[in-house]
């Protein structure tokens, strides 16, 4: 079993709707969480991180369930530019090292 | 400012062939990783450093694979004897300092063993 699982999709939405991506790890001594985006043959780039108290930043809403090994990204009014892999990752140790989901795709059509 | 840079950006190797990847973090991070991204995968993680100091190499999946950061900043990944499961992107990271900073990843090396 992966440490990180989520469904690599593809999510196929028009542009405006709302749509949720979820993801859940294993290791419950997992002490940070993030949302990544990785556009098409592109490096990864931070989007967000994720705190149990649930964070926000403009349309993207990024939700922790410590209890349940959750992590959770809302993206509101969907806009072409949004389309990309979608990547979640927790932080184990107190070194940095990343563990990465498969990664979710999201296409967003006109 | 200069991000991460990854040299070079393409590498086409036969099986065999011995191969090394630079990454050149962001000047004054301390802290530097190695990932390794297979098609259609997120990235996963095969070393870390702490300026000169590798603490890390739990992800490097064979004896053939070595890295290095001899004077704390520019790193060589080395695969040696290559074999077609190596074909991947290798992703270097840097961030300021070790723990929770956030990693500025560099564009990649996209390795094919032929």
């Amino acid at each position: 079993r992966k440490e990180v699982e989520q469904d690599p999709g593809p999510f196929n939405v028009p542009e405006g709707a709302t749509v949720a991506f979820n993801c859940t790890y294993s290791n419950s001594a997992s002490q940070s969480f993030f949302w990544y985006r990785q556009d098409c043959r592109k490096e990864p780039k931070l989007l967000m991180s994720v705190y149990s108290s649930g964070n926000e930043d403009g349309r993207f809403t990024a939700q922790l369930n410590r209890a349940s090994q959750y992590i959770s990204l809302l993206i509101r009014d969907s806009k072409l530019s949004d389309s990309a892999t979608y990547l979640c990752v927790v932080n184990v140790g107190n070194t940095g090292k990343l563990i990465f989901g498969q990664g979710t795709t999201l296409q967003v059509k006109p | 400012g200069a991000g991460v840079s990854q040299s070079p950006r393409y590498k086409v190797a036969k099986r065999g062939q011995d191969v090394a990847l630079r990454c050149d973090p962001i000047s004054g991070h301390v802290s530097l990783f190695w990932y390794q991204q297979a098609l259609g995968q997120g990235p996963e993680f095969l070393t870390y450093f702490q300026n000169e100091a590798q603490l890390d190499k739990s992800g490097l999946p064979s004896d053939r694979f070595f890295a290095e950061r001899p004077e704390g900043s520019v790193s060589t990944l080395k695969i040696q004897r290559t074999q077609q499961e190596d074909s991947a992107v290798y992703l270097c990271a840097s961030s300021l300092w070790t723990g929770d900073y956030e990693q500025y990843f560099g564009p990649g090396t996209r390795l094919t063993v032929t």
